[in-house]
């Protein structure tokens, strides 16, 4: 099974920088996948791998890992950001994927 | 274009059953890891269940021996056939393709969701 924890809730000024974070022993094996999810829309990836973006996710979004913490770091946070954002990874099965509870972000 | 669309969802008693489909345009089912992903009202997301290229299926253990995933290849769709449903599969169900690297996982292409409510 995935053991993926989040913050439920975490709050950013307008223009600031926030980071989200996502713990879980797998990351010290496998990547995280992120995914911004807005009211009553699917969820959207934003960043995949060590650091990837799809296209048409703006650069402002980043991800890292260090240990057993993944990172998602939005630079410079704009309004249409207010979303909640889950992470993802495989479980240690490798078999199945596992998602956190995701972290609400507000945009002050 | 890339896409998915879901359709089947509705309103279903308890014990009852439901195929849930997953139409593909754009790319081919049969040669990607295809997923259902569910979300209950107001709760985060919940991996159910996934198909993998090769043919193998995965299932969540909350789900596992009563949902059964497939797809139908000459269509270029995936479905999900859920049975004994209870109260607590009430969610939107949405299909999402799978991209694999040796490192990471990541669902690039998602359905809008179809919804299911399990009621009496």
């Amino acid at each position: 099974s995935s053991e993926l924890t989040q913050d439920p809730a975490v709050s950013v000024a307008l223009g600031q920088t926030v980071t989200i974070t996502c713990q879980g022993d797998i990351f010290k094996y496998y990547f995280a996948s992120w995914y911004q999810q807005k009211p009553g829309q699917a969820p959207r990836l934003v960043i995949y791998g060590k650091n990837n973006r799809p296209s048409g996710i703006p650069d402002r979004f980043s991800g890292s890992t260090s240990g057993t913490t993944a990172s998602l770091t939005i630079t410079g946070v704009q309004a249409e950001d207010e979303a909640d954002y889950y992470c993802n990874c495989r479980d240690s099965s490798g078999n199945h994927l596992g998602f956190a509870g995701g972290t609400s972000l507000t945009v002050l | 274009e890339v896409q998915l669309v879901e359709s089947g969802g509705g309103l279903i008693q308890p014990g009852g059953s439901l195929r849930l489909s997953c139409a593909a345009s754009g790319f081919n089912v049969s040669s990607n890891y295809m997923n259902w992903v569910r979300q209950a009202p107001g709760r985060g997301l919940e991996w159910v269940s996934v198909f993998h290229s090769d043919g193998r299926t995965y299932y969540a253990d909350s789900v596992k021996g009563r949902f059964t995933i497939s797809r139908d290849s000459s269509k270029n769709t995936l479905y999900l056939q859920m049975d004994s449903l209870r109260a607590e599969d009430t969610a939107t169900y949405y299909c999402a393709r799978e991209v694999v690297t040796v490192f990471d996982d990541a669902l690039d292409v998602w359905g809008q969701g179809t919804m299911v409510a399990v009621s009496s």
